[in-house]
């Protein structure tokens, strides 16, 4: 079956620091990567959409400069908040879709603190 | 402006009865639909979907009902359980790229 695993599930980082989180994808191709941050008490943000061979499209409020992205092949996709501060904490969730098919496959997630 | 909206934001039913979850949208280029559920502490998890071809979809006690004229869009749970107590998320995207996820509807169903 499709899995997606992300890591690190939890990680704190000093506020200014940088971490970086990963995504594999499992048992399908990741043609295109979804980066959503869920802040608490809030639903779903769209960050950026990776397609492989295609540029990185960021949503408004998003940069490639806070969150660079990279999506080397068809079954990782690795993101990092650089100089993560209070409002960067929440839960980031990778989704990962095979081309030409619906279903959008989510990772469990990485869980960032900033302190 | 919110592009995705879902009501009740919290819902109690008891064991055995019909929660009805309730979402709409904005934008008419949306062409797919898809119902994630999240546990606490979880990743969402897809739960059923639907695209405007159909205005019903059924699997299991879950039925989506679809009105493709008035954007609207509900989700049935039928003979509810206490297990089925969780966030539930109305999503929509154009070609299935990228996700735009309403509020949640937070379910819980007392024994």
């Amino acid at each position: 079956g499709a899995l997606v695993y992300q890591y690190p599930r939890r990680t704190i980082c000093k506020s200014g620091t940088s971490m970086r989180m990963e995504c594999q994808a499992v048992g399908f191709q990741a043609t295109s990567v979804a980066w959503y941050r869920q802040s608490p008490q809030k639903t779903f943000e769209l960050i950026a959409l990776s397609t492989v061979n295609s540029a990185i499209k960021y949503e408004q409020n998003f940069t490639q400069e806070k969150f660079p992205i990279s999506h080397p092949n068809l079954s990782f996709s690795s993101m990092t908040v650089l100089n993560a501060y209070l409002e960067d904490r929440g839960l980031y969730l990778c989704g990962a879709r095979e081309g030409g098919k619906d279903t959008q496959y989510f990772g469990p997630g990485t869980r960032l603190l900033v302190l | 402006q919110q592009q995705v909206r879902q009501s009740p934001q919290s819902l109690t039913v008891w064991e055995g009865e019909t929660a009805i979850l309730n979402c709409s949208y904005e934008d008419s280029t949306f062409d797919y639909f898809p119902w994630y559920w999240q546990f606490p502490r979880e990743s969402p998890a897809l739960l059923i979907a639907i695209r405007p071809v159909s205005n019903k979809k059924e699997d299991g006690r879950f039925t989506i009902f679809f009105n493709k004229r008035e954007k609207k869009l509900s989700l049935h749970i039928t003979d509810s359980q206490p297990g089925d107590s969780a966030t539930y998320f109305c999503a929509a995207s154009e070609g299935g790229y990228k996700l735009t996820f309403g509020t949640g509807t937070s379910l819980l169903v007392d024994p």
